[in-house]
């Protein structure tokens, strides 16, 4: 039983639009939520955060919704630039535990 | 500042063989976890430690054993290994901000 879910194994936009990544959960004890990016061959790297007492937070290009009743969130990257090109995987916690579950990722493909 | 190192970067063993993998970090964190990403399967966690001589399970540990002697290490060990333990292993730490997990760049490993 997946309890962080990414449905769209991919995705692709043209530089400069807006992309948008979102990841379902099922868990409702679930207080931390994160997204990571992930180059190939790479280990991943923490992009941004967001507490469950918040329903927004920005940093520069990259923004997280947190919709608590629908148990979703969303990453939005706004310019979208080819470097951008990675695997998101966001990932859920119960602050009151240290593991972190992770979704499947999602491709992201920002075409020039 | 080398971050989270992990040793070694390949390996390949036979079926019921045993190995140790090391990851090392020098950011003074006293969390630390081992990850496993299957395609299709994101990452799940393994065991992960919270502190020098405590170690804890995750979502998938049968099958291996960690140590945390040392704050600044982490061993995975697998006794016994099976083509299923075939995967991409990732070791990874935190500190203060727990949330905010440091990757290593991942060992390959492939039972035969």
């Amino acid at each position: 039983d997946q309890q962080v879910k990414q449905n769209s194994p991919s995705l692709s936009v043209q530089e400069g639009r807006i992309s948008i990544l979102n990841c379902d959960y099922t868990n409702s004890m679930f207080d931390y939520f994160l997204w990571y990016k992930k180059y190939p061959a790479e280990g991943p790297t923490f992009l941004i955060s967001i507490s469950s007492i918040k329903d927004k937070n920005e940093d520069g290009r990259f923004t997280v919704f947190l919709n608590k009743s629908a148990k979703h969130l969303s990453l939005h990257i706004v310019p979208s630039q080819p470097g951008d090109s990675a695997v998101y995987f966001c990932a859920a916690s119960d602050s009151g535990t240290y593991k972190y579950i992770f979704g499947t990722g999602t491709r992201l493909k920002v075409l020039a | 500042n080398a971050g989270v190192t992990q040793t070694p970067k390949f390996r390949v063993l036979k079926t019921g063989q045993s190995m140790t993998l090391l990851c090392a970090q020098d950011m003074n964190h006293e969390y630390m976890y081992w990850y496993r990403q299957d395609p299709g399967m994101g990452l799940r966690l393994i065991h992960y430690s919270v502190g020098e001589g405590t170690t804890a399970k995750g979502e998938v540990p049968d099958g291996y054993n960690v140590s945390r002697l040392k704050k600044q290490n982490f061993l995975l060990g697998l006794e016994s290994a099976a083509p299923s333990q075939t995967s991409v292993y990732f070791c990874a730490s935190s500190g203060t901000r727990v949330y905010e997990q440091y990757f290593g760049p991942g060992t390959r490993l492939t039972v035969t």
